[in-house]
C-alpha cells in the first residue's frame, strides 16, 4: 500500500456527463500528479500540483481541470465525457517539487463511459 | 520535447532465461532515468532509478549516453516478473515524468 487513495475505484457514466475524480496524497507529501492510461495511449501525463499550485501540464484536455485542496487532496473534474475517455485514471504523489522525487501510486479511478 | 521510446509492446521469454527490456529517449543531456513496474492488480510502484546504482529483485539498468538508452536487464528471469514496466527518464530540473509507452512482460514456465 503506497498510502496514496483514490475515489470511487469505478464509475460509470454517460456521455456528456461530468465526473469528479479524487485522490488523497501520502502524508506529507506536497506534490500530486494526475495521469490517464489508456490501452492505445498508454500512460500520459496530465497535470502536477504542488502544495496548491499548478505547476505543470501535460496532455490533459480543456474538458478537464483539477485542483489541490488546503489540506492537499486533489480532485480532477472531466466535463462533456465521450467515449475516448474512458480509461484508468492514476494519480500519485511525491515529497518533492521536482521530478526526480519517487511517486507512490494510487490504485486508479476506472472510468468508462457508455 | 521530451520522448520515450519502448520498442517492445510484448516481451515473452522463458523463466531462467535473460530478460532485456529496451528504453530509449530522445533527448541530450544527462536525465534521471527511473524504471517503473506494474504487477498484476497491483498499483504502479518505482523498481529503479539509475542515480542509486542499486539492482533492484535482479534488474539492473545501464545508461548509454551515446546510444541515449536505459535499457532494463535481468540474467534470470522469474515467473514473478511477469507484469508491466515503464521506462521514465526526466530532464534535470524537469517537473514531471514522460512514461514510455510501456512492455508487457511474460514469464513462460
Amino acid at each position: 500500500d503506497s498510502g496514496v487513495t483514490q475515489t470511487p475505484k469505478h464509475l460509470i457514466t454517460a456521455t456528456g456527463q461530468r465526473v469528479t475524480l479524487r485522490c488523497s496524497p501520502r502524508s506529507g507529501d506536497l506534490s500530486v500528479y494526475w495521469y490517464q492510461q489508456s490501452l492505445d495511449q498508454g500512460l500520459q501525463f496530465l497535470i502536477h500540483y504542488y502544495n496548491g499550485e499548478e505547476r505543470a501540464k501535460g496532455n490533459i484536455l480543456e474538458r478537464f481541470s483539477a485542483q489541490q485542496f488546503p489540506d492537499l487532496h486533489s480532485e480532477l473534474n472531466l466535463s462533456s465525457l465521450e467515449l475516448g475517455d474512458s480509461a484508468l485514471y492514476f494519480c500519485a504523489s511525491s515529497t518533492g517539487l521536482a521530478g526526480q522525487y519517487e511517486q507512490y501510486f494510487g490504485p486508479g479511478t476506472r472510468l468508462t463511459v457508455t | 520535447a521530451q520522448r520515450v521510446t519502448q520498442p517492445e509492446k510484448l516481451l515473452s521469454v522463458f523463466k531462467g532465461a535473460p530478460v532485456e527490456l529496451k528504453c530509449n529517449y530522445s533527448y541530450s543531456g544527462s536525465p534521471e532515468l527511473f524504471w517503473y513496474v506494474q504487477y498484476s492488480r497491483q498499483r504502479l510502484q518505482l523498481l529503479l532509478r539509475h542515480i542509486s546504482r542499486e539492482s533492484i529483485k535482479g534488474f539492473t539498468a545501464d545508461l548509454n549516453k551515446g546510444e541515449t538508452s536505459f535499457h532494463l536487464k535481468k540474467p534470470f528471469a522469474q515467473e514473478e516478473d511477469s507484469a508491466m514496466y515503464y521506462c521514465a527518464p526526466l530532464k534535470r530540473g524537469a517537473q514531471k515524468l514522460v512514461f514510455g509507452q510501456g512492455t508487457r512482460l511474460t514469464i513462460n514456465p
